[in-house]
């Protein structure tokens, strides 16, 4: 069974800092891993998804990931956070032919 | 640009009304899924269809019903709704395979009052 942990259900930045939020997995199968973000009162929103074609995944609006496999983390980066970023994080890991196992979300507050 | 959709987007009703929300895709996907969110919350799948005339419970119990009688078409029904029934709902559709990414529709804002 997959599962996956979000460390920090509250993250806050500064504007203009580095955004850090993590993700681990927990796979016996190589694990197909997204990360989509939730703007308040709106649906999920994919960011980027690891295809295993590279280990360091680029996604929308400047954010990447980077999948480390002896970790098993695929934490989400932004160099330079900005307001509009503020907004609730949701990893989640395919590999069952069911369904998307999504992690609990952080929730991303940029500071002015 | 997903094209899935839902409505209403927000919704208040009364104590023991009968609901369907609508959920619809133009993706041709197969499957397709119903989750509960809590505000600030995780999501919890509470139903899932792997296409035409399946449907399976999900994680989290809950007391709606779901039918799939369209690919494009997952409509969830509570028949008599309850305070306690007062969440998102969010409807989310995929493509066959595994690494295939879940389209999300904006939600369904319910209160029951």
């Amino acid at each position: 069974a997959q599962s996956v942990t979000q460390l920090g259900s509250h993250v806050s930045v500064s504007e203009g800092a580095l955004v850090l939020l993590r993700c681990n997995y927990s796979s016996s199968v190589p694990p197909y891993l997204f990360w989509y973000v939730q703007y308040p009162n709106q649906g999920l929103q994919l960011l980027l998804k690891y295809t295993s074609a590279a280990t360091l995944v680029k996604g929308i609006n400047g954010f990447e990931a980077e999948f480390k496999k002896s970790e098993t983390s695929f934490h989400l980066t932004k160099p330079s956070a900005h307001m509009s970023d503020a907004a609730e994080y949701f990893c989640a890991a395919g590999g069952s032919a069911r369904q998307l196992t999504f992690g609990s979300g952080t929730q991303l507050t940029v500071l002015p | 640009e997903a094209d899935i959709y839902q409505t209403p987007r927000y919704l208040v009703i009364g104590t023991g009304k009968k609901i369907t929300l609508e959920c619809s895709q133009t993706m041709g996907h197969d499957k397709m899924y119903w989750y509960q969110q809590d505000p600030g919350m995780e999501l919890h799948l509470i139903h899932y269809s792997y296409g035409v005339n399946s449907t399976e419970k999900g994680d989290l119990s809950s007391e709606s019903t779901v039918s799939r009688i369209r690919t494009e078409h997952f409509p969830l029904t509570l028949e008599s709704a309850r305070p306690s029934h007062t969440s998102q709902y969010l409807c989310a559709s995929s493509a066959t395979g595994l690494n295939t990414e879940a389209f999300f529709g904006q939600g369904t804002r319910l209160t029951v009052v």
